[in-house]
C-alpha cells in the first residue's frame, strides 16, 4: 500500500472556525491532490500540487487553500468552515501526471461542520 | 472531456468471473483508460490502466476495444472482497480526473 497518512481521520467543528487537514506521504511522489466526496457528486478535485510550492485549483476550490512546503506534506485549509464543507476528504498522490500514472489514495478524513 | 457510461450495478457469484463494461465513445486517441474501485468506507484504489492493447495485472485484466470506444474490466474470480464501486475513467490529460457514479458490484456467496 502507498504510504499516505491523512490526519485527523475524523473532525467535528463549528461554522466559522478554521480547519487544517494534513496529508503526509512517504513515497517521494511529485504530485499530490485533495478531493472531496459527497453523496450524489462522486469525487471532486479541490486543489492539486505538482511540486513543492507549486499548486493549482481544481474543480471546487472556493473556500479552500493549500500549501506544500515540502515534498511529503500537503495541507488543506478551510479558512472559515461552512456547513456546505461537511464532507469526506481524500488525499491522493501520483508519481507522474495523472493522464498515464495511477493515483493512490489515503483513507480519508470525515469532516463535520455544525 | 470524454464521457463514460457504466451500468449502475451488477451482481456476481463468488468465484465466478465478472465483466464490468464501460462505454467511452468520445475518448481521444491519447487518453489512457483508468479503472479504480472503492470499497465501503475506504478511499479509491487503483486497479489497472491501459491505452490500446489489453492489460493484465495481479488484480484484474483490462480489455480495450479496437476502436477504443469501450473497455471491459475483468475480475477472473470474484471474491466477497471485490464488492465495491468500480469507476472507469478515461483520463483526458491535465489534472481533471473525473469520477462518475461508477458501477456498484455485488458479490453473492
Amino acid at each position: 500500500d502507498a504510504g499516505i497518512t491523512q490526519s485527523p481521520r475524523h473532525k467535528v467543528t463549528e461554522t466559522g472556525t478554521p480547519v487544517t487537514l494534513r496529508c503526509h506521504q512517504t513515497e517521494n511522489h511529485r504530485y499530490m491532490y485533495w478531493y472531496r466526496q459527497d453523496p450524489g457528486h462522486g469525487l471532486r478535485l479541490i486543489h492539486y500540487s505538482y511540486g513543492v510550492k507549486d499548486t493549482d485549483k481544481g474543480e471546487v476550490s472556493d473556500g479552500y487553500s493549500v500549501s506544500r512546503s515540502k515534498t511529503e506534506d500537503f495541507l488543506l485549509t478551510l479558512e472559515s468552515a461552512t456547513s456546505s464543507q461537511t464532507s469526506v476528504y481524500f488525499c491522493a498522490i501520483s508519481e507522474g501526471a495523472p493522464s498515464n500514472q495511477p493515483q493512490h489514495f489515503g483513507d480519508g478524513t470525515r469532516l463535520s461542520i455544525l | 472531456d470524454a464521457k463514460t457510461t457504466q451500468p449502475n450495478s451488477m451482481e456476481s457469484n463468488e468465484e465466478e468471473p465478472v465483466h464490468l463494461p464501460c462505454n467511452h465513445s468520445t475518448i481521444s486517441g491519447t487518453d489512457y483508460i483508468h479503472w479504480y474501485r472503492q470499497l465501503p468506507s475506504q478511499g479509491p484504489e487503483y486497479v489497472i490502466h491501459g491505452l490500446t492493447s489489453n492489460v493484465n495485472n495481479r488484480m484484474a485484466s483490462l480489455a480495450i476495444a479496437e476502436d477504443r470506444k469501450s473497455s471491459t474490466l475483468i475480475l477472473h474470480r470474484a471474491t466477497l472482497r471485490d464488492a465495491a464501486v468500480y469507476y472507469c475513467i478515461p483520463n483526458t490529460g491535465g489534472f481533471k480526473t473525473i469520477f462518475g457514479a461508477g458501477t456498484r458490484l455485488f458479490v453473492k456467496a
